[in-house]
């Protein structure tokens, strides 16, 4: 099946400084949503990206879909100890369920 | 407004012993309904899925099964548990893409 990758991994930063994690995909997308799990709970939706190079802002969260719709990327800036967990994207192709990547944790060092 | 509802929140089961978790949505009528399973520190998994009361969907071959007896009810279920069927399950809901999902709180399974 269709797979999403995103990195890194894993993000250490410390609070204030600027966060961005990657969605991939070796296909084009047709939609692309990114949702935020904190330790413990469970996932909620942030976004949902349509347009080829559309940019997307909320506060401090920036998401953009990449020109060929393929990747996509979310930055935090200035981040804050509220940042903490884990970020994960999740595409569709055409008509299909979305996918899920495998997450971004994230960790605000105060 | 929609609400979701899922129950347990935590369960441990001896291996072989049955499972039914359940979910409800209130608020909406004729939501597309999810079961995922995310493994601990993983990504989410989509097990099942339902666009209609009776009408289910399997994504991975395993050792569950899901029904949706009636419009907002969806049970994700097992006759015989085993050790790999332990994970953090998440129902979900939505009624457009453009919407998102909307996830309940989640049962955190531990089969011993």
């Amino acid at each position: 099946g269709q797979q999403v990758m995103q990195i890194p991994q894993y993000q250490h930063v410390q609070e204030g400084e600027d966060f961005t994690t990657y969605c991939n995909s070796s296909t084009t997308l047709s939609n692309i949503q990114w949702y935020k799990q904190r330790p413990g709970g469970h996932p909620v939706f942030l976004i949902q990206l349509v347009k080829s190079g559309e940019v997307k802002k909320q506060k401090r969260l920036t998401f953009q879909f990449g020109e060929a719709k393929k990747n996509s990327s979310l930055h935090i800036t200035a981040t804050q100890t509220t940042d903490v967990g884990t970020y994960f994207c999740a595409a569709t192709y055409y008509g299909q369920n979305f996918v899920f990547g495998p997450g971004t944790r994230l960790s605000v060092l105060p | 407004s929609q609400t979701i509802h899922q129950w347990p929140a935590t369960l441990v089961q001896p291996v072989g012993s049955p499972l039914s978790l359940e979910c409800t949505v209130e608020g909406t009528s004729n939501p597309n309904l999810y079961w995922y399973r995310q493994a601990a520190g993983r990504g989410l998994q989509l097990l099942f899925y339902s666009v209609g009361i009776g009408q289910i969907s399997s994504e991975v071959p395993q050792n569950l099964s899901a029904s949706r007896p009636q419009d907002r009810q969806f049970i994700l279920s097992s006759k015989k548990l085993l050790l790999s069927d332990s994970g953090f399950y998440l129902c979900a809901w939505s009624q457009r893409a453009e919407y998102g999902y909307t996830f309940g709180s989640g049962t955190r399974l531990t089969v011993v």
